[in-house]
């Protein structure tokens, strides 16, 4: 009953670094997005996928690559590690579309000197 | 103005006390509106939602949600040390989904 799991659990980066964030899920849901959490600013939608090989866009995609070539995969690419990315980031994922139930991962907390 | 506005806290109850958290939001759009649970060093879990406004109850905890003043609120009866996380509202149409910014709770034994 793993759910949504992430890896690493921490990082940290020198800025110009390069990094993949790996999040899998195992409930077979069509939906999967990264979030990132900051303090005093909620969680904000960076990319997300509606499916394998369908990506789109969030609130604040620069800097970051996505890619879906499986249903269970989802990762996240940090092409140039830069201290304003320094932050918590969550995969998510749904069943369709529209359903409300947003299933979480644990998070990987990264800092970028 | 931000599209969801949530009071950080923290904020610091006596155990089994009742414990109100509030959003407002700009919105119309937003159809459906959620309370998250987020412990420390975890990721947030889905705690209520609801469609329209009113109330939801659901054990100790109860979702009012008033369309009108752009308002919602979770109230929590009974507080447990263990309800000690932080609480986000989030609310949505379609795909789209909004989160506040969370508010810290401590329940103190």
């Amino acid at each position: 009953n793993a759910g949504v799991t992430q890896t690493p659990k921490f990082q940290v980066l020198k800025t110009g670094q390069s990094m993949t964030l790996q999040c899998a899920q195992d409930m077979n849901h069509e939906y999967m997005s990264w979030y990132r959490q900051d303090p005093g600013m909620g969680l904000r939608l960076i990319h997300y996928s509606v499916g394998a090989g369908i990506t789109d866009q969030g609130e604040v995609p620069n800097g970051y690559n996505v890619s879906r070539s499986t249903t269970e995969d989802f990762p996240l690419r940090l092409l140039s590690a830069a201290p304003s990315q320094t932050s918590v980031y969550f995969c998510a994922s749904r069943e369709g579309m529209t359903n409300e139930k947003l299933f979480f991962g644990s998070g990987t907390q990264l800092s970028v000197l | 103005q931000k599209e969801v506005e949530q009071d950080p806290g923290p904020l610091s109850v006596p155990e089994g006390a009742i414990v109100s958290l509030n959003c407002t939001y700009s919105n119309s759009a937003f159809q459906y509106f959620m309370w998250y649970r987020q412990y420390s060093r975890k990721g947030p879990e889905l705690l209520m939602y609801t469609y329209s406004s009113g109330n939801k109850e659901d054990g100790r905890f109860t979702a009012q949600v008033d369309k009108s003043s752009k308002y919602i609120s979770l109230f929590i009866r009974d507080s447990q040390p263990s309800d000690s996380a932080t609480y986000l509202c989030a609310m949505g149409y379609g795909q789209n989904f909004v989160f506040g910014p969370g508010t810290r709770l401590s329940v103190l034994p």
